[in-house]
């Protein structure tokens, strides 16, 4: 299983605002940035947030990324059928050597 | 543009030793910050960190894989090349090559897909 932990689903109607959560813990999200990636079906993930809020140039400010503690959190604002992907968060941790750690991913659906 | 490319088998046998190459444009692996390494997603679930190597030659593995995982670097020809002994028909994956730049990891290659099986 995952060091992050990610809800497997969610889902939301166009023009609704949805969240993704992501937990982790002390070593990694406690201690470092939270990455989020997007991953549309058949395609390589894509960054869209780097460290914890920041926005890559060309996404979208309809998403966006926050953290507090061990958990964090990325959300889609005016959701549009595009949006429809798999979600993965990320993040450094140090426990027992460098290692990059991701979530399960969360499966967002457009209804 | 920074781009990257993924080449090497499609299908390799149980035991046998996986031989990756990223070929990258857009940027040098000279370059302090920058790092180059491979993330691998198995069919139908996550994604999963191999490992990285940086600009001034220092490497990171995955704890679970560094007694099988080596990672080099050809300067020269601006590719990384990935290493991966004793297959399994775990391994079988989409593996993809990654630039990093300061913690981040931002550009992905499309990714090759590697199936383990005798």
């Amino acid at each position: 299983q995952s060091v992050l932990t990610q809800p497997p689903s969610a889902s939301g109607t166009p023009g609704q605002r949805v969240t993704i959560s992501c937990s982790g813990s002390k070593s990694n999200i406690g201690s470092d940035d939270v990455f989020w990636y997007q991953q549309l079906p058949g395609t390589a993930p894509k960054l869209l947030i780097y460290k914890n809020d920041q926005r890559p140039s060309g996404v979208p400010d309809r998403f966006s990324g926050s953290k507090s503690g061990t958990s964090a959190s990325l959300a889609i604002s005016g959701l549009r059928s595009e949006d429809e992907a798999d979600y993965y968060c990320a993040a450094w941790d140090d426990s027992r050597s460098v290692n990059y750690v991701f979530g399960g991913g969360t499966k967002l659906t457009v209804l | 543009q920074i781009t990257l490319k993924e080449s090497g088998p499609t299908l390799v046998k149980p035991t046998q030793t996986l031989t990756l190459t990223c070929t990258f444009s857009g940027f040098s692996l000279t370059t302090s910050g920058v790092a180059v390494g491979w993330i691998r997603q198995p069919p139908g679930k996550a994604l999963e960190w191999l490992g990285l190597i940086y600009w001034d030659g220092d490497k990171r593995y995955n704890p679970s894989l560094w007694s099988r995982l080596t990672i080099t670097k050809v300067t020269s020809k601006n590719q990384i090349v990935l290493s991966l002994t004793n297959m399994d028909p775990v391994d079988t994956a989409t593996y993809y090559c990654v630039h990093g730049v300061s913690g981040t990891l931002d550009n992905w290659g499309q990714g090759t897909l590697v199936t383990v099986s005798s």
